[in-house]
């Protein structure tokens, strides 16, 4: 059963880097999905943030992309976000998962983490 | 970008009723590369449909989806209690992948 879990600080202070870990069980990340981050404001919509692959291959948001980076580590299974600069804007659940089907890197989820709040205060 | 706007926005049903969401997109989706997901409050969001009818792993059959091109639409056939929540379309047929605003199903 794949599983995922977000983890990183849950408060980050205006223009500072927020950075997120999301740790895959039950499947290596070194396999042929890609991985991706999204979004959720408190009481608003979905919002993708950015995919990628165990190459290290890479797609993003235009609306984010000049402050985020994503990056993974096949020996702990593991990928990671980084979004730089942020704002209250920014403010928002941020839930990884598994990117399944359409023409890569773009896809839907099949499986999701369990989400993280990441307050920027 | 492909904007998808969902209707309505707020569905009051009965349990045991019919519902019916819309998911219209601004530009053709490609090959139907349409999905549904179900978000409960506090809770990830769940894959109900993808490729715009095909139901994931384990979702009973009473969710059904259809549509092409720019018109979309999620039915359940008969509301059971847990089906209560908000509901996304999502296109992956083009970069950036988008999300509806969200459709909440609640209880009359």
């Amino acid at each position: 059963q794949v599983q995922l879990q977000e983890s990183g600080p849950g408060l980050v202070k205006p223009s500072e880097t927020l950075s997120l870990t999301c740790t895959v069980s039950g499947y290596s990340i070194s396999s042929t999905y890609y991985w991706g981050w999204i979004r959720q404001p408190p009481g608003k919509g979905l919002e993708w943030v950015g995919t990628i692959y165990h190459s290290g291959s890479t797609s993003y948001n235009p609306s984010l992309k000049s402050r985020v980076a994503m990056s993974v580590d096949t020996s702990k299974n593991q990928f990671s976000l980084k979004l730089t600069s942020v704002t209250a804007a920014d403010t928002a659940v941020y839930f990884c998962g598994r990117v399944s089907g359409g023409i890569p890197p773009l896809g839907r989820l099949d499986y999701w983490g369990q989400g993280i709040l990441v307050t920027v205060s | 970008e492909i904007v998808l706007t969902q209707s309505p926005g707020t569905l009051s049903l009965a349990p045991g009723e019919r519902a019916t969401l819309s998911c219209r997109a601004s530009q053709s989706v490609r090959s139907s590369y349409l999905a549904w997901y179900q978000q409960k409050p506090g809770q990830a969001p769940r894959l109900l449909i993808f490729g715009a009818s095909t139901r994931a792993t384990g979702i009973p059959d009473r969710f059904s989806g259809s549509g092409s091109g720019t018109d979309f639409t999620l039915t359940i056939s008969r509301l059971e209690p847990e089906d209560f929540a908000v509901f996304y379309c999502q296109q992956y047929g083009s970069s950036p992948e988008t999300f509806g605003q969200g459709t909440k199903v609640e209880i009359k």
